[in-house]
């Protein structure tokens, strides 16, 4: 079965650059999550899309932006990078309806140097 | 705010015990929880997921429960086995709420 598809899997950034994340739903998933995971941290939600509008906000810095495209991918920008924003960052996707599970990707590791 | 705590942090358990994991929450009105495991460096991957108006759900070896009231939820693991050896989160899902909130885990090791 298809799975959550996320590119780059290993990013590696200097400081005060920029990078964009990619993910790509299960067909016919219509909301797709962002979540970032520090060291030993559990995830932490950033934000959620629902038919290409933002549907949820969480700790989501400033510096990032994201999107949601007409053929569901999203992409999460993130600028002026810091060390801080060295982690694994996560896509999931699932389908309308509330009791739909999420599925994760296999994230992007992201190290800021 | 919901709080989503995992006792213990880490577990060492020898290959074909049935063991059981710990999951509470703070808050009890949830839409859904859900189980993952997770492998060191690796996604999440979904286990099970209980509705706030179900009891438990079983998948093979795995039977999760919920008791909304008292904010807690298990994940029992049956004859468990070395490939079992994973970190393994639970997340709950509030009602109005897209995000999952995660608890912190809990490091599982199968000892063979």
């Amino acid at each position: 079965a298809a799975g959550v598809i996320q590119s780059p899997r290993h990013l590696i950034k200097e400081k005060r650059e920029t990078a964009t994340l990619k993910c790509y739903p299960i067909p016919r998933h219509d909301t797709v999550y962002w979540y970032q995971q520090g060291p030993g941290q559990d995830p932490q939600f950033l934000i959620s899309f629902y038919e290409k509008m933002q549907s949820d906000k969480g700790s989501i810095p400033d510096r990032f932006s994201a999107q949601q495209f007409s053929d569901y991918h999203s992409e999460l920008n993130m600028s002026s990078l810091e060390l801080g924003d060295s982690a694994l960052y996560f896509c999931a996707s699932s389908r309308t309806g509330g009791n739909s599970p999420l599925h994760f990707g296999n994230g992007t590791r992201l190290t800021v140097t | 705010k919901q709080e989503v705590t995992q006792i213990p942090a880490a577990l060492s358990v020898p290959e074909g015990e049935n063991l059981v994991l710990n999951c509470s929450f703070t808050d009890s009105a949830i839409y859904n929880l859900q189980w993952f495991r997770q492998d060191p460096g690796k996604g999440l991957t979904s286990l099970l997921l209980i509705q706030s108006s179900q009891r438990e759900q079983t998948s093979g070896r795995l039977n999760a429960s919920l008791d909304k009231s008292s904010g807690r939820s298990t994940l029992y693991i049956a004859a468990s086995q070395p490939g079992d050896s994973a970190t393994y989160l639970c997340a709950v899902k509030r009602f109005g709420n897209e995000k999952l909130t995660f608890g912190t885990g809990t490091r599982l090791t199968i000892i063979p």
